[in-house]
């Protein structure tokens, strides 16, 4: 199996520009995951899919952050506007069953925004 | 305070010395995770457990729930060992994981 697949690996963007990160989750997979990683804060969970269904978004930073999942093999998560404190390392994971725990992560998205 | 805290932040050590890495949290759980996160950002999972212990290779982790405390050991350490151990811990009745702050050990030759 290919893993958790992000892309792209890398952006750098400009303030104000749209955002658009990719993940395609683990076949079979029943569970999504974003989470975003920073020097400050460490690892946070941002939101997580069940069955394409956003479960809990609490962890999204404000309006500015929307995540969909369009179906099984495909997720986004967009930034618009992006600003500069959205830098960070966004990492998606899967998991294989809403009872399982274990998560498996992809090699995550790193974001600059100038 | 931060619902998971590991100890210490950061750990140096020569090459062979037995590691620990602690792990407290104050939330009930339905089980704790132990991650490494090498220099290229990967992040890999090592462990998952509920209760009592679980080994792979040189790696062994424990759990006391009563307690609230988990711990991560390294026998015979290696500096391949050299990386970031992110303890996390899944919140009892949900599915998300609460992180802690991780540990970054380097092992010297």
């Amino acid at each position: 199996d290919a893993g958790v697949i992000q892309s792209p690996r890398h952006e750098v963007t400009e303030m104000g520009q749209e955002v658009t990160l990719r993940c395609k989750p683990i076949s079979g997979h029943n569970s999504l995951f974003w989470y975003r990683q920073t020097m400050m804060r460490g690892l946070e969970l941002l939101i997580y899919f069940n069955n394409n269904v956003p479960i809990d978004d609490s962890g999204m930073p404000e309006d500015r952050f929307s995540a969909k999942m369009p179906n099984a093999s495909f997720s986004t998560l967009k930034i618009q506007p992006s600003e500069p404190r959205d830098s960070a390392v966004y990492f998606c994971a899967s998991s294989p069953t809403r009872l399982s725990y274990e998560q498996y992560f992809g090699p995550g998205t790193r974001l600059t925004v100038t | 305070k931060n619902e998971v805290e590991q100890s210490p932040q950061n750990l140096t050590a020569q090459e062979g010395e037995f590691i620990t890495i602690n792990c407290s949290y104050s939330v009930g759980i339905s089980a704790l995770h132990w991650l490494q996160q090498h220099p290229g950002g990967g992040i890999v999972s090592l462990f998952m457990l509920s209760s009592g212990k679980k080994k792979h290779g040189r790696l062994i982790a424990t759990i006391n729930i009563q307690e609230k405390h988990s711990s991560l050991h390294i026998t015979a350490s290696h500096p391949r060992d050299s990386a970031v151990y992110i303890c996390a811990v899944r919140v009892q009745g949900a599915q998300k994981l609460v992180f802690g702050q991780g540990t970054r050990l380097t092992i010297n030759p």
